[in-house]
C-alpha cells in the first residue's frame, strides 16, 4: 500500500510570513495526526482528525496555526504568521482505528525553517 | 518535562557490540511502541507491546514491557552499521500517545 505522503519535503520561510503543509494519508486510515519535531526531541501532537473532526487538538496554537481535513482525507496544516521557534519537521502519520493504539504510519515530513 | 524519559539520550558503539536502551515513566500505559527514524525519514513502527513482562523479538533487537506497564527495554544483539538511527518509545493512554525524546544510535563499522 502507498504510504503517508507530504509536502513539501523542506520549506524556508522568514518570520511573520505564512506557510502550509499538506498530508495524504493511507486510503482507509480514518484518524490522522499532526506533529511537530523539533531538533533533538520527541514528536509532540499537535491535532488528531477522526474523519473529518477534531479528536484533539489541545496543543495546538491556535492563535497561529490552524488545520483542517475537508471531506476527511487529506489534510492541510498552516502556520499564519510564522515565528523562528517554528522551526521544526512537521509529521503527519495515520493509522487505521481510532486512537492507534496499534501503531501510526508516519510520512517523510516537512522540514521548516524560519528565519 | 518529558512524560516518557529515555536513555541513553546518545550512544556510539562498534559493530558487533550488544546495546540496551531504556525508556521510563512514572504512568502507566495500555501499550507502548517503538519506532526507529532515520534522517529525513519519519517514524518508522518496529513493535507494540500491550501485556506487562511481554517480550517480543524481531530478529537481533529483543522488547520487553516491564511488568507495571511503565517502562520498557530495547536490546540490540550484534549492532550493524544499519542499526544507526533515533529510537523512540511511545506510550499510549486513552486516545493520547506521547513520544519520549529518543535515544540517538551510531554504529561504526
Amino acid at each position: 500500500e502507498a504510504g503517508v505522503a507530504q509536502s513539501p519535503r523542506y520549506k524556508i520561510i522568514e518570520k511573520r510570513q505564512s506557510v502550509a503543509f499538506w498530508c495524504n494519508p493511507i486510503s482507509g486510515h480514518a484518524t490522522l495526526y499532526w506533529y511537530q519535531q523539533i531538533l533533538g526531541q520527541g514528536p509532540k501532537l499537535l491535532i488528531q482528525f477522526q474523519n473529518n473532526g477534531v479528536v484533539d487538538d489541545s496543543q495546538l496554537p491556535k492563535d497561529r496555526f490552524s488545520a483542517e481535513r475537508l471531506k476527511g482525507v487529506d489534510s492541510t496544516l498552516k502556520i499564519q504568521p510564522a515565528k523562528l521557534e517554528d522551526s521544526a519537521v512537521y509529521l503527519c502519520a495515520s493509522s487505521h482505528w481510532t486512537g492507534g493504539s496499534g501503531g501510526y504510519t508516519f510520512g517523510s515530513g516537512t522540514r521548516l525553517t524560519v528565519v | 518535562t518529558q512524560l516518557l524519559e529515555q536513555s541513553p539520550q546518545f550512544l556510539s558503539i562498534q559493530e558487533g557490540e550488544n546495546l540496551t536502551v531504556y525508556c521510563n515513566s512514572s504512568s502507566v500505559f495500555s501499550s507502548l511502541q517503538w519506532y526507529r527514524q532515520e534522517p529525513g525519514e519519519g517514524p518508522v513502527l518496529l513493535v507494540t507491546v500491550v501485556t506487562g513482562g511481554e517480550v517480543k523479538k524481531l530478529k537481533r533487537l529483543t522488547f520487553q514491557f516491564g511488568d507495571a506497564r511503565k517502562d520498557s527495554s530495547l536490546h540490540i544483539t550484534a549492532a550493524q552499521p544499519g542499526d544507526t538511527g533515533l529510537y523512540l518509545c511511545a506510550g499510549y493512554n486513552n486516545n493520547d500517545m506521547r513520544f519520549g525524546a529518543g535515544t540517538r544510535l551510531t554504529v561504526k563499522p
